[in-house]
C-alpha cells in the first residue's frame, strides 16, 4: 500500500528565507507527483505536477524535484513571503488519477 | 470558468439524518472525484467517476455512503444515516480527459463542504 509522508509537519520562517519541504513515498511505481497548496477553510490548489519521467518542474519562485527511485520529492520555495503561509501537500498518482496524499506541511512565514 | 462548485459550504445535522452534498465540476472535465479530509486520516479518495460512470468506489467507507453523477455537470454524495464519525470536510475535484493514459492532468478542487454530525 502506498504511503506518503511529509517532513516537517510544521515550519516557521522569517520572510525572505529560502526553504525546502520534503515528501517521501513508499512505492516508486507512480505516474506523477503533484504539490498542492491549501489555505485555511479553502480547497486545494495545484502548484506543480511532475511526471514520472521528469526530474523537476518550476513555476515562479517554486521548484519541485522528483527522485522516483528513492521515493522522494522536494518543494523549494525561494525568497519566502507572508502570502506563502499555507499547508502544502504532496500527492502521488498511483494510476488513473488515484491520488494518495501526504500528511502536509504547515508553513508560516513571518513578516 | 467559476471552477468546481460545491454546496452547501457548511452542514450541521443530527445523527441519523440524511445528508446530501452537491458538486458541479468544471465544464468539459471528464473526471470527478470525491475526497474526505479529517485530522486523523488526512485526505482520502472516496469514489471517482469517468464520463459520469463510477469507476472506483473502493474508498467509500460503508453502505451508508452513496454517490451519483446523473449528468456531466452534477454529482451528489449522500450519507444515510449520518453518524458523528462522518464529520469531516468533503471535497469534490475534477480533471480534464487525459491526453494519454494514465492521465497527467492536474486536479481542480472545490472549496469543500464542512460537515458536522452531532
Amino acid at each position: 500500500k502506498q504511503e506518503v509522508t511529509q517532513i516537517p509537519a510544521a515550519l516557521s520562517v522569517p520572510e525572505g528565507e529560502n526553504l525546502v519541504l520534503n515528501c517521501s513515498f513508499t512505492d516508486s511505481a507512480i505516474y506523477n507527483l503533484q504539490w498542492f497548496r491549501q489555505d485555511p477553510g479553502k480547497g486545494l490548489t495545484s502548484l506543480l505536477l511532475i511526471q514520472s519521467s521528469q526530474r523537476e518542474q518550476t513555476s515562479g519562485r517554486l521548484n519541485a524535484s522528483l527522485d522516483k527511485s528513492s521515493g522522494r520529492s522536494t518543494l523549494y520555495i525561494a525568497a519566502s513571503q507572508p502570502g506563502d503561509s499555507a499547508t502544502y501537500l504532496c500527492a502521488v498518482n498511483t494510476g488513473f488519477q488515484k491520488l494518495v496524499f501526504g500528511t502536509g506541511t504547515r508553513l508560516l512565514v513571518s513578516p | 470558468d467559476a471552477g468546481v462548485i460545491q454546496s452547501p459550504r457548511h452542514e450541521v445535522t443530527e445523527m441519523g439524518q440524511e445528508v446530501t452534498l452537491r458538486c458541479k465540476p468544471i465544464s468539459g472535465h471528464d473526471y470527478l472525484f470525491w475526497y474526505r479530509q479529517t485530522m486523523m486520516r488526512g485526505l482520502e479518495l472516496l469514489i471517482y467517476f469517468n464520463n459520469n460512470v463510477p469507476i472506483d468506489d473502493s474508498g467509500m467507507p460503508e453502505d451508508r455512503f452513496s454517490a451519483k453523477m446523473p449528468n456531466a455537470s452534477f454529482s451528489t454524495l449522500k450519507i444515510q444515516p449520518s453518524e458523528p464519525r462522518d464529520s469531516a470536510v468533503y471535497f469534490c475535484a475534477s480533471s480534464p480527459r487525459p491526453v494519454d493514459r494514465p492521465t497527467n492532468e492536474k486536479l481542480f478542487f472545490g472549496s469543500g463542504t464542512q460537515l458536522s454530525v452531532l
